[in-house]
């Protein structure tokens, strides 16, 4: 079964200082690996993705994640923090070897605050 | 080119009683997923639909949940009785293909959530 892990609920970080959200994950194949934000009273956006390919991906809003296979993490990583960067980030997984249990879909971890501090 | 809808945005009901969530997906989206965040917890597959047919609905916590989509457009998810541990954001998301088809990009669409409050 797939799973993901983001060990840290909430993340503070002082405007324009790099941050990092972490996220690790465990699959049985080659996984797919999705970031989503959730900015209060929203929907979730998709920021970035993971497939194949290089393993540093650049999503939206000046987002980056690295994926680490021998690591099995893909942190969250931005240069400079904006406080309009406030917002609950979700990490998700996809394990292509993986049918049923909700695996057409993504699996989630829970989600970790980021607070973005003047 | 709209978005996921959901509604209503927030339900306040007693235990008991019955609730029914809305969403309507992107136009020409033949998946539709339903998920559940209770808080501070991860957000949990509930079913998946093609079209209108169920095509996983492992998720589903038990028989007091039902969920269609008739005519493979809008889907509801009814909630009947609910109970205290019903409560939670009920998510709903879209996509054209199934992810791992060759030239998706990959991502659902997620609509803003309904958010239920059993009391």
């Amino acid at each position: 079964a797939q799973s993901v892990a983001q060990p840290e609920d909430q993340v503070n970080v002082a405007e324009g200082n790099p941050l990092t959200v972490k996220c690790t994950y465990s699959v049985s194949g080659n996984p797919y690996l999705f970031w989503y934000v959730q900015y209060p009273n929203r929907g979730l956006q998709f920021l970035l993705k993971y497939i194949t390919g290089d393993n540093l991906v650049k999503g939206s809003y000046g987002f980056e994640a690295e994926f680490n296979k021998s690591q099995t993490s893909f942190h969250l990583k931005k240069p400079s923090a904006l406080v309009s960067d406030s917002a609950l980030y979700f990490c998700a997984v996809r394990d292509p070897m993986y049918s049923g249990g909700g695996a057409d879909g993504l699996t989630f971890g829970k989600g970790t605050h980021l607070i973005i501090q003047p | 080119e709209a978005g996921v809808t959901q509604f209503p945005s927030h339900s306040v009901i007693e235990k008991g009683q019955t609730v029914t969530l809305r969403c309507d997906p992107i136009s020409g989206h033949d998946n539709l997923y339903w998920y559940r965040r209770v808080m501070g917890k991860e957000i949990k597959f509930l079913l998946h639909f093609v079209k209108e047919s169920k095509q996983d609905e492992s998720g589903m916590p038990n028989n007091r949940f039902l969920a269609e989509r008739t005519g493979g457009t809008y889907s509801t998810l009814k909630v009947q009785p609910a109970e205290l541990e019903d409560s939670g954001v009920y998510f709903c998301a879209s996509s054209q293909k199934q992810l791992w088809n060759s030239g998706n990009t990959g991502e659902l669409f997620f609509g803003e959530g309904s958010r239920l409050t059993v009391l």
